[in-house]
């Protein structure tokens, strides 16, 4: 069966300071690979996307970074984080288009306080 | 861009009453996806829509789909406390990008 990793759980840093969340999926191959943020009480918002290894498109301008540098693995970076970066992030997977659904399947998130 | 709008924003409910809400889209979906997402928690997939005037249950849960492909909603008959959450529609236009509606948070007071 399919599994989704994500960490850290939380994470508290400073303003400035540098970012580096990992989401790994199992029990799957060509995941279509996606991260959101969702501020407190709010939506969720699309942050990038990615299809394939190398492959990452951008939804919002931000001094966030994605990386898919495996198959199964995608990375959330910041070189310099500012006090709006705050969220909870969220990794999620789909497949990539033989089964018929569009259902993403999310990892347990990242809840990300930056002071 | 593409958006998809979502009422109402929250709602309370007594524990036994009737729950909905809303998803529209000003152009056509491809298909429409419903999460739900408990508090401190992920979303989790409910249901997908595909065609025009869709209706599926899922207990006491029904979801439509609109005839035109524009709408979509999520009906919750007497509700438990087990309901509380907040609820998202995602529709897709076709490639690999789902836009999330903005959630409607149901309250249940027992």
């Amino acid at each position: 069966s399919q599994t989704i990793h994500q960490w850290p759980a939380t994470l508290v840093q400073p303003v400035g300071s540098p970012l580096s969340l990992e989401c790994t999926v199992e029990g799957t191959s060509n995941p279509n690979l996606y991260w959101y943020r969702q501020a407190a009480g709010r939506g969720l918002q699309l942050l990038f996307y990615s299809v394939g290894i190398g492959q990452i498109s951008s939804e919002v301008p931000q001094n966030l970074s994605a990386s898919r540098p495996q198959d199964r693995q995608f990375i959330l970076s910041s070189k310099k984080l500012l006090l709006s970066d705050s969220g909870f992030y969220l990794c999620a997977w789909s497949d990539a288009g033989t089964s018929g659904s569009d259902e993403q399947f999310f990892g347990p998130g990242t809840r990300l306080t930056v002071l | 861009g593409q958006q998809v709008m979502q009422i109402p924003q929250y709602q309370h409910v007594q524990e036994g009453e009737d729950f909905t809400t809303y998803c529209n889209s000003s152009t056509t979906l491809s298909n429409i996806q419903w999460y739900k997402q408990r508090p401190g928690g992920h979303p989790v997939f409910l249901i997908q829509l595909v065609k025009s005037g869709e209706v599926k249950k899922q207990k006491r849960l029904t979801f439509q789909f609109g005839e035109a492909k524009k709408n979509s909603s999520l009906h919750i008959t007497a509700t438990q406390t087990t309901d509380v959450g907040t609820y998202f529609c995602a529709a897709h236009t076709g490639g690999f990008k789902t836009i999330f509606g903005a959630g409607t948070r149901l309250f249940v007071k027992a």
